[in-house]
């Protein structure tokens, strides 16, 4: 299994402040990686894909960068929406998996 | 739009099985694409489950596979999660998802909001 494993595990920050998560694999795993925000009792929600494809409806302050094993999200101006859990999960082999989350609190 | 809709009993007994349906709307699963379960238990991060195609091709998670069966009713649009055995381990928020691809190596693009079920007798 390819394992995920993203930094920091929670961060807190400002609101305007730019923002940075870090996705790293086990493995090299060739772009096959998408980005998700989960809000607290909601489902998640697909904002990337292919380490850094916009998906449709996604605001353009995030951004999504990254080759082989390490991958990084970045927010460039945060808003007060973007308060969530933020996960990465690789699609290059099954199982598919996750990392463990990015908890991004208000400072 | 797509709409997908978990339905199932909420509270499942050591040993069982847990059943689980999703309704799909919006689009038919039998136009394409992989549809999938994904777990999550109580503040904790997101396990993939399984996943089917309309055709009937499925695959597990390794982790899961020996208690696991997923499948498909395309008459009704919906999908179907069976876990046997459950234990406390099993409670968890079960979503069901659509795939973005005609390829099990996808992400998720639309999901559902997600049923609790608690394992306990």
């Amino acid at each position: 299994d390819i394992q995920m494993t993203q930094s920091p595990s929670s961060l807190s920050a400002s609101v305007g402040d730019r923002v940075t998560i870090t996705c790293r694999a086990s493995q090299g795993i060739s772009n096959s990686l998408a980005w998700y925000q989960q809000k607290p009792g909601k489902a998640p929600k697909l904002l990337l894909y292919a380490a850094s494809r916009l998906e449709s409806g996604v605001p353009s302050r995030f951004s999504g960068s990254g080759s082989g094993t390490d991958y990084t999200l970045t927010i460039s101006s945060l808003q007060p929406e973007d308060f969530a859990t933020y996960y990465c999960q690789q699609y290059y082999s099954t199982p598919l998996t996750f990392g463990q989350g990015t908890k991004v609190e208000i400072k | 739009q797509v709409q997908l809709q978990e339905s199932g009993p909420g509270l499942v007994k050591p040993s069982e099985t847990l059943s689980l349906t999703c309704a799909v709307s919006g689009y038919s699963i039998s136009s394409g694409y992989y549809w999938g379960w994904i777990r999550q238990p109580p503040g904790k991060g997101l396990e993939w489950i399984g996943s089917i195609y309309h055709s009937g091709s499925t695959y597990y998670n390794p982790s899961l596979k020996s208690r696991v069966t997923i499948s498909v009713d395309t008459s009704k649009n919906q999908f179907s999660l069976k876990l046997s055995s459950v234990t406390a381990a099993d409670t968890a928020v079960y979503y069901c998802a659509k795939f973005d691809t005609a390829m099990v190596l996808g992400y998720f693009d639309y999901w559902g909001q997600g049923t609790l079920v608690t394992v306990s007798s």
